[in-house]
């Protein structure tokens, strides 16, 4: 696609209930990063995809926390028994190759709310 | 942990005017990179620099890259208030992973 989609744009969950967002990155994009941004701050790394593998997952807060890209296209990140301090804006971007000559492109990203 | 501090954390000022923001680190990065983000959006590049000492000019907006490749700064010329929004360094310290700054966030009135 010509930008980063992210699915939903928002979503209101009740605490202890499983959330997946979605990701759908620019299309031939190698690479896919996992971000959560706070209001005003600037985002915190949770995970990172290179093609289909799962190459640094060192910023998933704990274990409720996983995601995946089977095809290397499309990546779910999923949330397990969530809780309130989940809620945050999580954002997906991609870039084309790997390494710091290439920038990100954003997606708009998910807001989750746990009530 | 590597951290990047962006300062100053909020700046209001009016249209015409010159800014300056400084992003400032303990780590080295192999390259860095600022980015705006207006509300309800992500964050969208603005620049990439990789040498130490590298100036960068974009219309109005000049990014420098530290020589140590520690720090960064960008500069606004009469600031407009298309200008307004959130700047965010990110310095990439090996090869894929960026760590973004703490942010700094511009009002321009008009």
């Amino acid at each position: 696609g010509a930008g980063v989609s992210q699915s939903p744009r928002y979503k209101v969950t009740k605490r202890g209930q499983d959330v997946a967002l979605r990701c759908d990155p620019i299309s031939g994009h190698v690479s896919l990063y996992w971000y959560r941004q706070a209001l005003g701050q600037g985002p915190e790394f949770l995970t990172y995809f290179n093609y289909e593998a799962q190459q640094d997952k060192s910023g998933l807060p704990n274990d409720r926390f996983s995601a995946e890209r089977p095809e290397g296209s499309i990546s779910t990140l999923t949330i397990q028994r969530t809780e309130q301090r989940d809620s945050a804006m999580y954002r997906c971007a991609s870039s084309l190759m790997t390494g710091g000559n290439y920038g990100y492109t954003f997606g708009s990203g998910t807001r989750l709310t746990v009530v | 942990t590597q951290l990047l501090e962006q300062s100053p954390q909020f700046l209001s000022i009016q249209e015409g005017e010159n800014l300056t923001v400084y992003c400032n680190s303990s780590s080295v990065f192999s390259s860095l990179q600022w980015y705006r983000q207006e509300p309800g959006e992500g964050p969208v590049l603005l620049v990439t620099v990789v040498t130490g000492g590298e100036v960068k000019k974009l219309k109005r907006l000049t990014f420098q890259f530290g020589d140590a490749r520690k720090d960064s700064s960008l500069h606004i010329t009469a600031a407009q208030p298309g200008d307004t929004g959130l700047y965010l360094c990110a310095g990439v310290p090996g090869t894929y992973k960026y760590i973004f700054g703490t942010g700094t966030r511009l009002k321009v009135l008009a």
